[in-house]
């Protein structure tokens, strides 16, 4: 089955920088990738989501962008906030009953 | 997106004890799925509600030791039956609505049960 790898575990940048998270995944038939915030004591908010037909999206300061050659996607946030501080979970899924598979999480530290 | 609401927001419970969270939407979805997420773990699906018939249980998840019931489209229960202090975890409810074709596959969450079991 599925497996969604994500890294790294924690990240901490200074106010206005760049973050970057990582994800690979394992099946190859995955075409649907979202992005998620969680925020303590929340549930997690889908923040932005690239299909397979697209290589990069992108809304105001993140991004995503998908390499379906080498399996893997990336979210990038530039000008990060302090209200950037979250865990951010990637997911995949392959379309087959709406599955989404998570990857570990990042623990996001943005100091001000 | 739906507005998700789920009761309750948090509990604590004795073991061998059962609980059961509802989920409330407010709209009609086609699809809603029933996620455990562990203390600082990710998130993990138990199984997909389907209405009017069983629920589609995930690989190790069973249906007497979760049993979930979704009389309409708008709305799911989850019970976790005969607690025991592993079942400690957040609960959340998500739901899909792909009738709009651009939208597949697209989930959102509702806030999540906070559950610990002494």
């Amino acid at each position: 089955g599925e497996n969604v790898e994500q890294h790294p575990s924690t990240l901490s940048v200074q106010e206005g920088d760049s973050a970057v998270i990582k994800c690979t995944y394992s099946d190859s038939a995955s075409n649907y990738f979202p992005w998620y915030k969680q925020e303590l004591g929340k549930g997690p908010q889908l923040i932005i989501d690239i299909r397979s037909n697209v290589g990069e999206k992108k809304d105001q300061r993140i991004a995503v962008t998908l390499n379906k050659t080498a399996k893997h996607f990336s979210l990038h946030i530039t000008e990060t906030q302090p209200e950037d501080s979250a865990v951010y979970f990637c997911a995949a899924s392959n379309n087959q009953g709406g599955k989404l598979i998570f990857g570990q999480g990042t623990e996001l530290s943005v100091k001000p | 997106s739906a507005v998700i609401s789920q009761k309750p927001s948090r509990d604590i419970c004795q073991r061998g004890t059962s609980l059961t969270i509802q989920c409330q939407v407010d709209s009609q979805v086609t699809m809603m799925f029933w996620y455990r997420q562990q203390p600082g773990q990710s998130l993990t699906l138990i199984a997909t509600a389907n209405q009017g018939s069983e629920a589609t249980y995930e690989s190790g998840f069973v249906i007497d030791k979760f049993p979930i019931s979704r009389p309409n489209l708008t709305f799911s229960t989850l019970t976790v039956s005969n607690m025991s202090p592993e079942d400690s975890s957040i609960y959340l409810c998500s739901v899909e609505d792909p009738r709009e074709t651009r939208r597949i596959n697209e989930q959102f969450f509702g806030p999540g049960t906070r559950l610990t079991v002494l």
